[in-house]
């Protein structure tokens, strides 16, 4: 069962330099997340989906943009990295309803020099 | 951010003990979920209770919510070192489209 993979695992990069983190699950889930995960700060939402197609904002979105062109991926975009965005990276799935339990990646694990 | 608030923020106990988290928000939920998540790696969901309900088991796990005091607390029994790991609660507000507000984390550590 591969629930949620997320790739890569580790990256360093450069400050300015761009990448994407890509997650895909195969839980045919509507909702899907990214997360961040830093020291002492439990994990803050990046950006969300309710749908394929579809994307908002959560509570730290500046500095990164997100894709859901497929129900099963969804893209987190870092246009020019910043040291300040070197963190652990969570994406997460969930059904529809508010009582539905999200599952979650293993994380990518990214640092800025 | 309408954060959970876990505490203590680390606990250390002898394996076969009894372990309590606790967990307080600061407006109304929808429901609380707690999370499990082991070094290295990403959250496993626990649990979850409603606003309406006031207690919960599952295996060696209950979970209990008090809405008039805006908290909920986490027992694991008979702690074994395989429950070493860090604890969140998660808060579901309503309106909030599916989102989750997690807590910092309790770090707890059972010794063998």
């Amino acid at each position: 069962n591969a629930g949620v993979t997320q790739t890569p695992k580790f990256r360093v990069l450069k400050t300015g330099q761009s990448m994407t983190l890509l997650c895909a699950q195969d839980m045919n889930h509507e909702y899907m997340y990214w997360y961040r995960q830093d020291p002492g700060m439990g994990l803050r939402l990046i950006h969300y989906s309710v749908g394929e197609g579809t994307t908002a904002k959560g509570e730290v979105p500046d500095g990164y943009n997100v894709s859901r062109l497929k129900k099963q991926n969804f893209l987190l975009g870092l246009e020019s990295a910043a040291p300040s965005q070197t963190s652990v990276y969570f994406c997460a799935s969930s059904g529809q309803g508010s009582n539905q339990p999200q599952h979650f990646g293993d994380g990518t694990r990214l640092s800025i020099l | 951010s309408q954060q959970g608030e876990e505490d203590p923020q680390a606990l250390s106990i002898q394996e076969g003990e009894n372990a309590t988290m606790n967990c307080s928000y600061k407006t109304s939920i929808n429901n609380l979920q707690w999370y499990r998540q082991n070094s290295g790696r990403g959250l496993v969901h626990l649990i979850l209770i409603r606003s309406n309900e006031r207690e919960k088991h599952s295996g060696r796990l209950r979970v209990t919510l008090d809405t008039s005091k805006k908290s909920s607390s986490l027992l694991i029994t008979a702690s074994r070192a395989a429950d070493t790991a860090s604890y969140f609660c998660a808060t579901r507000y309503g309106g909030s489209q599916g989102n989750l507000i997690f807590g910092k984390g309790t770090k707890l550590s059972v010794k063998p």
